[in-house]
Order: C-alpha cells, then sequence, then structure tokens
C-alpha cells in the first residue's frame, strides 16, 4: 500500500551511461515532482507535473528528460551521467493545490556516478 | 520574495531534554508553513503544518511549532527528546499565489538532529 513508489533504490553506473528511475503514486494525485537531494541534504525541485504536463522546469540540464505517461508515473531519464549527478533522487505527490496540501515523498533514488 | 532559514545545521540534545530547532521565513504574503522530517535513507514525511487555523499547531510524535508573525519565525519544539528523534528536519514555506505554488515550495536547508543517550 506504498503511497509514492521509486525504483530502483540504489543505482551505481559508470560515467556517460543513460539510466532511468521510475516513480509512481497510488494517491490519486495530480501533481507530481523531482526532487534532488545532494550530500549535504539540501533539496531542489527539478521538474514538476500536473496532469501529465509540465509545469516547472528548474534550471536542469538538458540530459535529464522526465517523463509522464499517465498522472500516476512520473519518470526520470538521464542521459550521459556525469560524476556531478551522483546525489539521492526523490519523487514527491501533492493534490493539485498545492499551497496548503503537503508533499508525499518516495524513499528516493540514491545515484552514483562513478 | 519567499525564504526559509534553519538556524543550526546540527543540533544535539540528551534524551529526555527538551528540542527545539528553529526556522525563520521571509514572506511578503501570507505564507504556509510546514516541518517535515528525514529519517535516515528514507523519504521526507511531514510533521505538521500552519495554515492560518492557529498559531500553535500540534504535530506527530509530540511535536509542535509556533507561528509568530511578529517574529517571522515558526520554530519547532519536542518536550522531551528520544532516541528515535535523531534525523534530519527540514522548514518548509509554501507562497499562497497562482495556479500551481509547486515553483514556489521552499525549504530550508535543513537541521540535523542528534540525541545522546
Amino acid at each position: 500500500d506504498t503511497a509514492v513508489s521509486q525504483t530502483p533504490k540504489y543505482l551505481v553506473t559508470q560515467m556517460g551511461n543513460d539510466k532511468s528511475i521510475k516513480c509512481e503514486q497510488n494517491l490519486g494525485h495530480d501533481t507530481m515532482y523531482w526532487y534532488k537531494q545532494d550530500s549535504k541534504k539540501f533539496l531542489k525541485i527539478m521538474f514538476s507535473y500536473n496532469n501529465k504536463e509540465l509545469i516547472i522546469n528548474e534550471t536542469v540540464p538538458n540530459r535529464f528528460s522526465p517523463k509522464s505517461p499517465d498522472k500516476a508515473h512520473l519518470n526520470l531519464h538521464i542521459n550521459s551521467l556525469e560524476l556531478g549527478d551522483s546525489a539521492v533522487y526523490f519523487c514527491a505527490s501533492s493534490p493539485e493545490d498545492s499551497r496548503n496540501s503537503p508533499l508525499h515523498f518516495g524513499n528516493g533514488t540514491r545515484l552514483t556516478v562513478t | 520574495a519567499q525564504s526559509v532559514t534553519q538556524l543550526g545545521s546540527h543540533v544535539s540534545v540528551s534524551e529526555g531534554a527538551l528540542v527545539l530547532l528553529r526556522c525563520n521565513y521571509s514572506s511578503s504574503v501570507p505564507p504556509y508553513l510546514f516541518w517535515y522530517v528525514q529519517y535516515p535513507n528514507q523519504g521526507l514525511q511531514l510533521l505538521l503544518k500552519y495554515t492560518s487555523a492557529a498559531t500553535l499547531v500540534k504535530g506527530i510524535n509530540d511535536f509542535e511549532a509556533e507561528f509568530k508573525k511578529s517574529e517571522t519565525s515558526f520554530h519547532l519544539t519536542k518536550p522531551s527528546a528520544h532516541m528515535s528523534d535523531a534525523a534530519e528536519y527540514f522548514c518548509v514555506v509554501t507562497h499562497t499565489r497562482g495556479y500551481s505554488s509547486a515553483s514556489k515550495i521552499i525549504f530550508g536547508s535543513g537541521t540535523r538532529l542528534s540525541i545522546r543517550p
């Protein structure tokens, strides 16, 4: 009955490879997000989708491409991985009006690029 | 512009002692404020939220926070710390305007809480 699930939990890969992280939520929320957490625990929003439409695209290299096949899924594809991409990536969701509704987070995907 | 500042990247208290984690915000409009907790190797979970209904907000695990407009603060407290409270805590402010405030969800830099036996 996991609300927001993301896979894989750990991802170790070499520079230059292409990888994907999958995210699914069963809460019926309209909005989904990808966040990046660096080694100092700082959280930065990367993308936000509302009903499969991109509504936020922060300053993220275009090697990162989100894909939302339906409103319950938001996947993250990363091309040509670099050392600096190593981080923990969190998927989250919220009801359409996120102003006073909390975010529901997945447990994160720890990406290590060697 | 909206911002949130957490004072102290690391706080250490003894088990049974008072926990106080500080958060100050800056907002030109009435804010919505949240505290989240992140246990090791997990995602963030909501502790409590302020949405203008009451200035003293009670959350899970005996945590509470008080909204003080005059001080632009939203400090998190717990009367008696438990070992299980060791985690990273994030203060969050959200903007109230616009169709979607997703771009206005601003996280503080986090405070790591350690509990001494």
